[in-house]
């Protein structure tokens, strides 16, 4: 079965340090990774996906599959990167593709 | 391109009473998902359409809700009837995923708020 788990909840750090936000996941086959923001009063959309390999807003993130995380890491925090932060997870091998969401991790930019 | 549609924002309503939700989403994305998130909580996925087929409603309680899929392009979601616990964003999103196809996103629309009191 898909899981998709964020042990934070909240996570508050001073503008300029470094912010790592955690995901882990469980999925037998080969998964691809997303990471999903949604700022105050917009939409979710999507951040970064793994397959991409991209730097989004200074964002980054790299599938360990060894350990089954998907971490998202910046190394300088903006105020503006306050927000909700979703991991979620898509399985590819059956006939139809299932997007899972994490609980979400709620980021505080101190300033 | 002109985003995933739903309709309407906000909705209160009573315990037992019933209500729909609309979402038109992206033209040409064949797959629809409806997710619902509860305060606090990540989306769960409740209902997801390939075309106008259902590929994935395990988590829809069909006791109470049911959806459909318009000719492969809008869809409804309804609820009845409405228990307090159903207060909840209801999120439509669309993509164009296929399966084996990598490097997809799904779009979201802004939601509608539940709240049944």
């Amino acid at each position: 079965a898909q899981r998709v788990t964020q042990p934070e909840k909240l996570l508050s750090v001073f503008k300029g340090a470094p912010v790592e936000l955690k995901c882990n996941y469980s999925y037998s086959g080969s998964p691809e990774l997303f990471w999903y923001v949604q700022y105050s009063r917009q939409r979710l959309q999507l951040l970064l996906r793994h397959i991409s390999r991209e730097s989004i807003k200074g964002f980054t993130a790299d599938l360990n599959k060894g350990e089954t995380s998907f971490h998202l890491k910046k190394p300088f925090a903006q105020e503006e990167d306050s927000a909700m932060y979703y991991c979620a997870l898509r399985g590819i091998e059956t006939s139809y593709d299932k997007v899972i969401f994490g609980p979400g991790t709620s980021l505080s930019v101190i300033p | 391109e002109a985003g995933v549609a739903q309709s309407p924002r906000y909705k209160i309503i009573e315990k037992r009473q019933s209500v729909a939700f609309w979402c038109n989403p992206i033209s040409g994305h064949a797959t629809l998902y409806w997710y619902q998130q509860i305060l606090g909580q990540g989306p769960k996925l409740l209902i997801q359409f390939q075309n106008n087929g259902v590929v994935d409603d395990s988590q829809l309680p069909k006791d109470r809700f049911s959806a459909e899929r318009l000719k492969g392009v809008d869809s409804t979601l309804k609820i009845q009837p409405a228990k307090l616990e159903d207060s909840a964003v209801y999120l439509c999103a669309s993509s164009l995923v296929m399966a084996g196809v990598m490097n997809t996103e799904a779009f979201f629309g802004q939601g509608t708020r539940l709240t049944v009191v």
